[in-house]
């Protein structure tokens, strides 16, 4: 069965500062892997996804995240950390193993907390 | 383009009774998943239905059910209610096709369901 970890309930980080959030999945076959984030009372918003090609996927709002399939990861990255970036964030993944079916499955979130 | 649309946003209901929650997709889109979030679980997949027919199920009771309409937009329903089912219902729709794809989700604002 498809998974998503993301080992921090929080992250905290100074504005200005580089910003990570960790992610790493576990499928049968290769996946399709994306980042959401969701702001009080709103729904989730795509952030991006890595579907094939390049490593390295760039999406809104200034986000980037590196897929790194021998060690199984999505780190969503930021180099300057803003104080509207504190939300909660969503690590994504879908397998595209035919047995898999087409679920989505998220991690548990982690809340980004950038102070001034 | 109109987002997706979720009516109502707020719900308040007793234990016993039974709710209907629906859900507009985006133009054009044809799947529509639905979730349940709430802070212990997270988020949590219901089902996921994609031109009329339920196309993938989580695990969650009978007593949760849905259905999609011709022109997409789709309705879940929750029977019998109990507490837990106290929780924010999410829609979102996806493009959509007949094979496995790395398209994104569009999620809609929520129904944010208090179960008395």
């Amino acid at each position: 069965a498809q998974s998503v970890a993301q080992p921090e309930d929080q992250v905290n980080v100074a504005e200005g500062n580089p910003l990570t959030v960790k992610c790493t999945y576990s499928v049968s076959g290769n996946p399709y892997l994306f980042w959401y984030v969701q702001y009080p009372n709103r729904g989730l918003q795509f952030l991006l996804k890595y579907i094939t090609g390049d490593n390295l996927v760039k999406g809104s709002y200034g986000f980037e995240a590196e897929f790194n399939k021998s060690q199984t990861s999505f780190h969503l990255k930021k180099p300057s950390a803003l104080v509207s970036d504190s939300a909660l964030y969503f690590c994504a993944v879908r397998d595209r193993a035919k047995s898999s079916g087409d679920k989505l499955t998220f991690g548990t979130g982690t809340r980004l907390a950038v102070r001034p | 383009k109109a987002g997706v649309t979720q009516t109502p946003r707020y719900l308040i209901k007793t234990r016993g009774q039974q709710v209907t929650l629906s859900c507009s997709p985006i133009s054009g889109h044809r799947s529509v998943s639905w979730y349940q979030q709430t802070p212990g679980q997270g988020l949590q997949f219901l089902f996921e239905y994609f031109s009329e027919t339920q196309r993938n199920k989580g695990n969650f009771p009978g007593r949760f059910s849905g259905r999609q309409f011709s022109n997409s937009r789709s309705e879940m329903n929750v029977s019998t209610l109990e507490l837990g089912d106290s929780a924010l219902y999410l829609c979102a729709s996806e493009v959509g096709t007949s094979g496995r794809t790395g398209n994104e989700q569009f999620f809609g604002p929520g129904t944010r369901l208090t179960v008395l």
